[in-house]
């Protein structure tokens, strides 16, 4: 597997809390995703960053927030989590450019989420 | 409903082969792709093919890429039972992953 490494792997929590999922990677890849991933869905992208702190919607972003601070952690928050946010969820990485624009993606073991 | 589509369950024997089949929508995708999923795993890049080719063979993974009719498919050759998992087809937007729902390949002694 690529350096990725999704924190914590499994989470149970309940309705109305905070939730931060954790990715790293050993990689200095530029690129960083969030997706979820649920049952006849395949994955759909929350949120992407193509740099430190420069984040951008995906096609399910409501409700999530972002952050990169370093090149090689990229946070995923729900302020305040619902039932419908339960799902696993895989962070990816990938060395995209405009000179070489095979979106090749690694992706992590995915964080399972249950919310209560 | 999916941008790309797949049909969700494929059931072969061992030794037979298996032909997934995709269909997308965006016609300007630069790159296809095929990831593999096993169970409580991430996925896995499996292959690709660049949208100028037709065909893109790599040991028992034949791509095929038919552009006029949005199609791709993966057959894997002399399926074996550790190829079971669940097989997503991806097109790429610039930097955008568009994934099918995925078809979980079973593959039977």
């Amino acid at each position: 597997d690529a350096g990725i490494t999704q924190s914590p792997r499994h989470k149970v929590t309940e309705t109305g809390t905070p939730v931060t999922l954790r990715c790293h990677q050993t990689e200095n890849h530029r690129y960083m995703y969030w997706y979820r991933q649920d049952p006849g869905h395949g994955l759909r992208l929350i949120h992407y960053s193509y740099g430190v702190k420069d984040t951008d919607k995906g096609e399910v972003s409501d409700g999530y927030s972002v952050s990169r601070s370093k090149t090689e952690d990229f946070l995923l928050t729900l302020e305040s989590a619902t039932s419908s946010q339960t799902s696993v969820y895989f962070c990816a990485i990938s060395e995209w450019s405009l000179q070489s624009p095979n979106e090749k993606l690694f992706f992590g073991s995915g964080t399972q989420l249950s919310v209560l | 409903g999916e941008d790309v589509e797949q049909s969700l369950f494929l059931s072969v024997r061992e030794g037979d082969s298996s032909v997934i089949n995709c269909t997308y929508t965006d016609s300007s995708s630069t790159y296809l792709y095929w990831y593999k999923q096993e169970p409580g795993a991430g996925l896995q890049l499996l292959t690709y093919i660049f949208s100028n080719m037709d065909m893109k063979q790599d040991q028992r993974l034949t791509v095929l890429l038919n552009k006029k009719d949005k199609h791709l498919s993966l057959r894997i050759a002399d399926t074996q039972t550790g190829d079971s998992a669940i097989y997503f087809c991806a097109e790429s937007r610039g930097n955008d992953m568009r994934f099918g729902a995925g078809t979980r390949l079973t593959v039977k002694p």
